[in-house]
């Protein structure tokens, strides 16, 4: 199956300080979604993205589709001790399958 | 997540026995997609569905495991002859319609998914 690299793997950070998280794969999608899960639940859509290039917001939350359509990234920018979770990138290329990335563990110090 | 519903979102079996997981996709979904999840890793898929139709059972173990979603009703994903290694959460999620027409049709709404633990 598809090979999809998430980084980091997790991260401890200051209340206030921006994230940075990516995500890269073997082949080129079409799709990229990105998505946080708490403990317990099931995952919560942040962003969409369908075009190469394209940069979408939802509040603090900026995400990139690459260029080179194998790879997204995804900004937090003054993160919020709410903001604590799982992040998962999801990809898809022709087919119908959604691939996911392995997350990333975000912990905010307050 | 707010539409998809699962149940239960507990499931606990004896080695050998019969798990049955259900959902119901958000209003006006008639797509449905399940996935398994391990302890601190990803989503893998398993099965896509439409109403009364198995479009990709690629993820799907060949045996014990068997999906459906018939006209009316949840989607059931149903686990025969329960395992120690089948432990894990399921997840169903819905979209619009199919992944396949690109755009914001593709996108997917997880439920909370159905903690299975098998003894």
């Amino acid at each position: 199956g598809q090979q999809l690299n998430q980084s980091p793997q997790s991260m401890f950070i200051q209340e206030g300080e921006d994230v940075s998280m990516n995500c890269t794969s073997s082949s080129i999608f079409n799709t990229w979604l990105w998505y946080k899960q708490d403990p317990g639940e099931g995952p919560v859509l942040l962003i969409a993205l369908y075009k190469a290039g394209e940069l979408t917001s939802n509040g603090r939350l900026t995400a990139q589709f690459g260029i080179t359509r194998k790879d997204s990234f995804l900004n937090i920018s003054a993160s919020i001790p709410s903001d604590v979770g799982i992040y998962f990138c999801a990809g898809q290329s022709t087919g119908n399958q959604f691939y996911f990335g392995t997350g990333t563990s975000l912990t905010v110090i307050p | 997540n707010a539409g998809v519903m699962q149940n239960p979102r507990h499931l606990v079996r004896r080695r050998g026995q019969e798990a049955r997981l259900r959902c119901s996709p958000m209003k006006g979904h008639s797509h449905v997609y399940w996935y398994r999840q391990l302890p601190e890793e990803g989503l893998k898929f398993m099965v896509y569905l439409q109403k009364e139709n198995i479009i990709d059972e690629s993820g799907m173990p060949k045996e014990r495991f068997s999906a459906e979603f018939p006209k009316e009703g949840p989607s059931i994903l149903r686990i025969q002859q329960v395992v120690r290694g089948d432990s894990a959460a399921y997840f169903c999620a819905s979209s619009p319609r199919g992944t396949s027409g690109g755009g914001s049709y593709n996108e997917q709404f997880f439920g909370p998914g159905t903690r299975l633990t098998v003894l």
